[in-house]
């Protein structure tokens, strides 16, 4: 069966620090991934996602950037964190076009101060 | 108009009660449909699909109306483990660039009590 792996669970950065956090995926080859974001009290918002390594799409501007090194890993990065950066990050993958259901990490509390 | 919209609520109800939470999108292309439920500082997770037909699933019952563009979903006898946030999900289509971009609403708050 397939599984996906996020971590940390928790992280609480400086302003100004950098960010990595990592995405696996087992059980299954040639993945979508995607990154998400939730702020407090609010629905959830695409960040990147990819349909195959080394291939990202952003869609959203902002000072996150995503690689995706190996099929089946996912990396959302930061250079220098903002407060506005915090929030509840959540990696999700599909079985591809055609697989409409998307099953989620168990996410990233991130807090900025 | 936001693409997918819900009632936040919160809805606060006893346990046994019946509760309906709708929710309406703007694309009227959508091909597919999605609740998910999402537990406090959890990730969301798959509740149930939306056929055009309705469907159920045990408590739970699922219903589409693409003339009037939103779902709806039904939950009977309600426990105190059903209470989390429901999100409605609204996939665009198949082929092009969709890739998967599921559209969340902000999700309904169920707050069951004894």
């Amino acid at each position: 069966s397939q599984t996906i792996h996020q971590w940390p669970a928790t992280l609480v950065q400086p302003v100004g620090s950098p960010l990595s956090l990592e995405c696996t995926v087992e059980g299954t080859s040639n993945p979508n991934l995607y990154w998400y974001r939730q702020a407090a009290g609010r629905g959830l918002q695409l960040l990147f996602y990819s349909v195959g390594i080394g291939q990202i799409s952003s869609e959203v501007p902002q000072n996150l950037s995503a690689s995706r090194p190996q099929d089946r890993q996912f990396i959302l990065s930061s250079k220098k964190l903002l407060l506005s950066d915090s929030g509840f990050y959540l990696c999700a993958w599909r079985a591809g076009q055609g697989y409409e259901k998307l099953f989620f990490g168990s996410g990233t509390q991130l807090s900025v101060l | 108009r936001k693409e997918v919209e819900q009632d936040p609520g919160p809805f606060n109800v006893p346990e046994g009660a019946t509760v309906a939470f709708n929710c309406t999108y703007s694309n009227s292309a959508s091909q597919s449909f999605f609740w998910y439920r999402q537990d406090c500082r959890k990730e969301p997770k798959l509740l149930m699909s939306v056929y055009s037909s309705g469907n159920e699933d045990g408590r739970f019952t699922a219903q589409l109306n693409r003339a009037s563009q939103y779902i709806s979903l039904l939950i009977r006898d309600s426990k105190l483990s059903d209470s989390a946030t429901y999100l409605c999900v609204v996939h665009p289509g198949a082929g092009g660039t969709s890739y998967g971009k599921l559209t969340f609403g902000q999700g309904t708050i169920l707050t069951v009590h004894p």
